[in-house]
C-alpha cells in the first residue's frame, strides 16, 4: 500500500525553463511533507519541507507548494540548471516518526 | 566529514550467510532511521531509534532482521540467513527529533 505516490518517472526540461515535480499521498494524517534529491552512488539529500499548516515554502529557485483538500504536493524549480539532474523523492511524515517516501521522479536538464 | 557514515559500501554474500552492517550518525542526532531500497523505488522505512530505543519496526523487518543501537550513538542492522530477496541497497538517515534527516550513502547488498 503505497501511501505517497509519484507518478512520473522521469521529466526533462530545458535549462532556464521551470520543472514541476508532482507528488500525491492518500493518509490524511500526514503533516509534514520533504523533498530529497538524489544523485547516483549518493544518499538522499534533503532539499525543502512544508508543514501542513502552510500551502507554500520557497527557498531560493525551490518552492514547494501544498494542496491538503487535493492530497497533492509539486516542487518547483526556476530556472532549472543542469546539476538539478538528478532523482528526486517526495516524503510525508505522520505523528507517529514514521516518513514515507516515493518512488522517485528522475529530472533531467538539458542544456 | 561530520555527515551519516554507513560501513561497508558493499557487501556480496552467498545466501544463507549472516550480514552485518554499522551506521555512524551525525553526532549532535538523537533519532537514526534504517531503510531499505530496491531499484525503481523510494526508500522503504524498516525502524528508528531515539538515543537507544527501538521505538518502531516496520512489518517488512522480519524476524532474521535487528538492528541495535546500544550507546545512542551509532547502529548495527544484522540480517542472518540471506535470501536472494535482501539485496538492495540499505539507507541509514539521523535527525534531531523531527527535523530533516540527513542519510548516509548506504550499503548495497548483493546475494549470491
Amino acid at each position: 500500500d503505497q501511501q505517497v505516490k509519484q507518478n512520473s518517472p522521469s521529466l526533462s526540461v530545458q535549462e532556464g525553463r521551470i520543472s514541476i515535480l508532482n507528488c500525491d499521498y492518500t493518509n490524511s494524517m500526514f503533516d509534514y511533507f520533504l523533498w530529497y534529491k538524489k544523485y547516483p552512488a549518493e544518499g538522499p539529500t534533503f532539499l525543502i519541507s512544508i508543514s501542513s499548516i502552510k500551502d507554500k515554502n520557497e527557498d531560493g529557485r525551490f518552492t514547494v507548494f501544498l494542496n491538503k483538500s487535493a492530497k497533492h504536493l509539486s516542487l518547483h524549480i526556476v530556472p532549472s540548471q543542469p546539476g538539478d539532474s538528478a532523482v528526486y523523492f517526495c516524503a510525508a511524515m505522520n505523528n507517529f516518526n514514521k516518513f514515507y517516501f516515493g518512488s522517485g521522479t528522475k529530472l533531467n536538464v538539458k542544456p | 566529514d561530520t555527515g551519516v557514515s554507513q560501513d561497508p559500501r558493499h557487501k556480496i554474500t552467498k545466501r544463507g550467510q549472516n550480514v552485518t552492517f554499522r551506521c555512524d550518525p551525525i553526532s549532535e542526532h538523537n533519532r537514526l532511521y534504517w531503510y531499505r531500497q530496491t531499484l525503481g523505488q523510494g526508500p522503504e522505512f524498516l525502524t528508528y531509534f531515539q538515543n537507544e530505543a527501538q521505538l518502531e519496526k516496520s512489518r517488512l523487518l522480519s524476524d532474521r532482521f535487528s538492528a541495535e543501537r546500544p550507546k545512542g550513538s551509532f547502529s548495527t542492522l544484522e540480517i542472518q540467513r540471506t535470501e536472494q530477496g535482501d539485496s538492495a541497497m540499505y539507507l541509514c538517515a539521523s535527525s534531531y527529533l523531527n527535523q530533516p534527516q540527513h542519510f548516509g550513502d548506504g550499503t548495497r547488498l548483493s546475494i549470491l
